[in-house]
């Protein structure tokens, strides 16, 4: 595809569950990041991947948030044990690498917690 | 926590008029980005300005940098209906940080047919 894909674009779980959410970056693209966005309120860090670098895991909130990227592509962002807190949107970028800074983001997954 | 701070938050223009938005920042970077978003999904990016830029067009676009002041605005001229959506600016800190962005909070653009 031309774009950022992410997957399921909606998804409700109960507290207490895993879930797992999916990123297809567009390809060729070395830097991969992954995003919160709370209702109403601007983007949150989460965590970043390049190339085969150690990712920069300093934006995860809690030790339930882990994150992987198989293959240097698709990446799967894990939350366990589920909060109410947890619910927002999640959003992935990707990122051509070299000089370029723009980041192309897909359209997100939208996460509710009951 | 958001380094950028966005204002106004909200801003509601009829269409035709031209809409400022305003960002400010805390740390040094390396380049402040501008994006759009619809309907609370992903983002698009309209603008990049370089630290050692202090004016830059695209289109309907107009975006100022004031590194001495640590803030940049945004502004759309001669705005469409189809403009409405939430801009957010983004800080690029550079260096170590693997060209990370930093959001602000966002201002809500309304445009008004």
């Amino acid at each position: 595809g031309a774009g950022v894909s992410q997957s399921p674009s909606n998804k409700v779980t109960e507290k207490g569950k895993d879930v797992e959410l999916r990123c297809d970056p567009i390809s060729g693209h070395t830097a991969l990041y992954w995003y919160r966005q709370s209702l109403g309120q601007g983007l949150e860090f989460l965590i970043y991947f390049q190339g085969n670098s150690a990712p920069d895991k300093s934006g995860l909130p809690s030790d339930r948030f882990s994150a992987e990227r198989t293959g240097g592509s698709v990446s799967t962002l894990t939350i366990q044990r589920t909060q109410q807190e947890d619910s927002a949107v999640y959003l992935c970028a990707s990122r051509s690498g070299g000089g370029s800074t723009e980041q192309y983001f897909g359209p997100g997954t939208r996460l509710t917690v009951t | 926590s958001q380094q950028g701070e966005e204002d106004p938050q909200a801003l509601s223009i009829q269409e035709g008029e031209n809409a400022t938005m305003n960002c400010s920042y805390k740390t040094s970077i390396n380049n402040l980005q501008w994006y759009r978003q619809n309907s609370g999904r992903g983002l698009v990016h309209l603008i990049l300005i370089r630290s050692n830029e202090r004016e830059k067009h695209s289109g309907r676009l107009r975006v100022t940098l004031d590194t001495s002041k640590k803030s940049s605005s945004l502004l759309i001229t001669a705005s469409r209906a189809a403009d409405t959506a939430s801009y957010f600016c983004a800080t690029d800190e550079g260096g170590t940080s693997g060209s990370r962005l930093t959001f602000g909070e966002g201002t809500q653009l309304t445009v008004n047919p």
